[in-house]
């Protein structure tokens, strides 16, 4: 039982470079999030999508890319980053939308740090 | 934009006390759901509510959701230490998203 999984599970940047993180679940669902997680914060919705080829903004999109090429797959790409962006970063998916009641599924995180 | 605040940030109980937390929010929610996520571990999903004044249990776990739909609380009879955690509560308002907030983190002493 893979669920989502995520990785790396740990990654320290340097300011100004870039990286992807990954995400894939095996569980055919069409939804999928991106959140990142501050120290002691609730989730923050950075991008999602409701299926193959379709990606909208979440609340903090900013220094953020998002593709969506399979059902399966959704990377999450840093560009430039920054120490802001300092964060643990999950993963979800869900069978549909939040309207249809639908539990979201998270991966086990990804704890990023930028020096 | 929709948001959804949670009361108290922290709280810390003796085993066997009850615990409470709050979720309020800026607008009417199509539904709510609830999630726990344990130290250094991932939200978990706990339950859902719908209906408006609807009242759920899970064994010690006991789950509101308001008439005006715009509140809900989780308690907690007699605390375990396994209920060791951080609770979220996290609104819809019939979008595809949910609006999370901010979590009460529970901690207790055995």
């Amino acid at each position: 039982n893979a669920g989502v999984t995520q990785t790396p599970k740990f990654r320290i940047l340097k300011i100004g470079q870039s990286m992807t993180l990954q995400c894939t679940q095996d569980m055919n669902h069409n939804y999928m999030y991106w959140y990142r997680q501050d120290p002691g914060m609730g989730l923050k919705l950075i991008y999602y999508s409701v299926g193959a080829g379709i990606t909208d903004k979440g609340e903090v999109p900013n220094g953020y890319n998002v593709s969506r090429s399979t059902t399966e797959d959704f990377p999450l790409r840093l560009e430039l980053a920054a120490p802001s962006q300092t964060s643990v970063y999950f993963c979800a998916s869900g069978k549909t939308g939040a309207t249809n009641n639908q539990p979201q599924h998270f991966g086990d995180g990804t704890r990023l740090s930028i020096l | 934009g929709q948001q959804v605040m949670q009361i108290p940030q922290y709280q810390h109980v003796q085993e066997g006390e009850d615990f409470t937390t709050y979720c309020n929010s800026s607008t009417t929610l199509s539904n709510i759901q609830w999630y726990k996520q344990r130290p250094g571990g991932h939200p978990v999903f706990l339950i859902q509510l719908v209906k408006s004044g609807e009242v759920k249990k899970q064994k010690r776990l006991t789950f509101q959701f308001g008439e005006a739909k715009k509140n809900s609380s989780l308690h907690i009879t007699a605390t375990q230490t396994t209920d060791v955690g951080t609770y979220f509560c996290a609104g819809n308002t019939g979008g595809q998203k949910l609006v999370f907030g901010q979590g009460t983190r529970l901690t207790i002493n055995p």
